[in-house]
């Protein structure tokens, strides 16, 4: 168990929809990450933050965005669903910026587009 | 455009036997790289990693090889273990302006170690 809280592990949604994926971090990390996980591919970041401020932006389309609350769980919300967006989100957090730690995963969050 | 490459989409051993993974970057930025290892239904853990400086980094039966100038690592697992079966996920790491972190993973290598 990383300490990291995912929520939904799986969610199955239409085409043109919107949902939100939530994750908790370890306690006292300050920095939480998403990553994407299409079929058979690695990981794609999409965006950090690092103590409620955005800290780096990946390939995020324009339909994602993400924030970081005070209490530090985040949520990345997706909208105007399209088939390829189906795939596993990962959330990873870390005490700090990470430049040169490891990061933490959640178990995922599976979207299925239908 | 793939920075960060894994060219075997999957290794087959058999156990007591060595496993090595392989991982490719183009980007000369990189200067820290992590691997990661993924058991079904669960998210990556952290196995080893090397900064730039290195050119070898072991953890007890994991070892990383890194190549600056051909721009490769490698990471070693003797003896290997059915236990190891999983995927193994290759990351690199650069510096940014704003001092955030951006991980760059291969696409993975499925590890299979057959008893």
């Amino acid at each position: 168990d990383s300490g990291v809280t995912q929520t939904p592990k799986h969610l199955i949604t239409a085409t043109g929809q919107r949902v939100t994926l939530r994750c908790s971090p370890r306690s006292g990390d300050l920095s939480v990450y998403w990553y994407q996980q299409s079929l058979d591919q690695g990981l794609q970041f999409l965006i950090q933050y690092y103590n409620g401020e955005e800290r780096a932006k990946g390939n995020i389309l324009e339909r994602f965005s993400a924030q970081q609350f005070p209490d530090l769980h985040s949520e990345l919300n997706l909208s105007s669903l399209e088939l390829g967006d189906s795939a596993l989100y990962f959330c990873a957090s870390s005490p700090g910026q990470a430049r040169f730690g490891e990061l933490f995963f959640g178990e995922g969050s599976r979207l299925t587009v239908l | 455009d793939q920075q960060v490459k894994q060219n075997s989409p999957s290794l087959s051993v058999q156990e007591g036997r060595i496993s090595i993974l392989n991982c490719d970057y183009t980007n000369s930025m990189f200067d820290y790289f992590l691997w990661y290892k993924k058991y079904p239904a669960e998210g990556p853990t952290f196995l080893i990693s090397i900064s730039s400086i290195k050119d070898k980094n072991e953890d007890g039966r994991f070892t990383v090889f890194l190549n600056k100038s051909a721009k490769h690592l490698s990471l070693h697992i003797v003896p290997s273990q059915p236990g190891d079966s999983a995927v193994y996920f290759c990351a690199a790491s650069a510096r940014v302006d704003n001092a955030g972190n951006m991980l760059t993973f291969g696409g993975g290598t499925r590890l299979m170690v057959k008893p």
